[in-house]
């Protein structure tokens, strides 16, 4: 049972908006620790996507943006494309653990 | 170009023990916290262990203490990973990855090594 909670999968047409939820509690997001998100394409290693909450690092596409509010984020992909298939995967810092760093369990993007 | 490249990988027999190292280039290595971050087949992302950029502040999982060990050479711009007493439950892809801050992304990654632990 990972520490952040997303939905296991998410769906959406070509062109469409998808957004995946990533929930925490009030160790984590909730006491204003920044989230992260990661993009997973099959076979590959995970790449940063959204730091700082809603930060993309150079190469990100805009079509990609984060928010957080209380103890909750989201990821939001506008105009998705089949090439945003993928696993996704928010992480941040719970200060109640000894090993402090933790993800969410995924989300699986199926492009349609 | 920061390039993470990680080698050691493989088969290894429940109880065995094995020696993740990751090769860093493009930035000074010195400066940043390392971390092992381990993905179990057609599983989430779990981080294993971090060791900060003079070795002074290591961490580890609860579920891997006292059987894996973090280190770091700066001269050579290198981690390590020494795992011993080998569980089927270690399986998976360990990844080395950098992160600049306390609560800050891991920022880059290496593409990744298999341990597989079966008898």
């Amino acid at each position: 049972q990972s520490v952040l909670t997303q939905p296991p999968s998410v769906s959406g047409a070509p062109g469409q908006r998808v957004t995946i939820s990533c929930t925490g509690s009030s160790s984590n997001i909730g006491a204003g620790y920044d989230v992260h998100w990661y993009q997973q394409l099959p076979g590959t290693a995970p790449k940063l996507l959204i730091s700082g909450n809603n930060n993309r690092p150079s190469g990100v596409p805009d079509r990609f943006s984060g928010s957080k509010s209380g103890t909750s984020a989201s990821l939001a992909i506008t105009g998705l494309q089949a090439e945003d298939e993928a696993d996704y995967f928010c992480q941040s810092y719970d200060s109640s653990l000894s090993g402090p760093w933790v993800f969410g369990g995924g989300t699986k993007l199926t492009v349609l | 170009e920061v390039q993470l490249v990680e080698a050691g990988g493989g088969l290894v027999k429940p109880g065995g023990s094995l020696r993740l190292s990751c090769a860093a280039s493009g930035f000074t290595f010195s400066s940043y916290t390392m971390n092992w971050v381990r993905q179990a087949p057609g599983k989430g992302l779990e981080w294993v262990s971090s060791i900060s950029s003079n070795s002074i502040y290591i961490s580890y999982v609860d579920s891997v203490k006292g059987r894996f060990t973090i280190s770091r050479d700066n001269a050579k711009k290198s981690l390590y990973l020494q795992m011993n007493s080998l569980r089927a439950e270690d399986t998976g892809v360990y990844y080395c990855a950098r992160r600049w801050a306390e609560a800050g992304a891991f920022e880059y990654w290496g593409q990744g090594k298999l341990v597989t632990v079966s008898s």
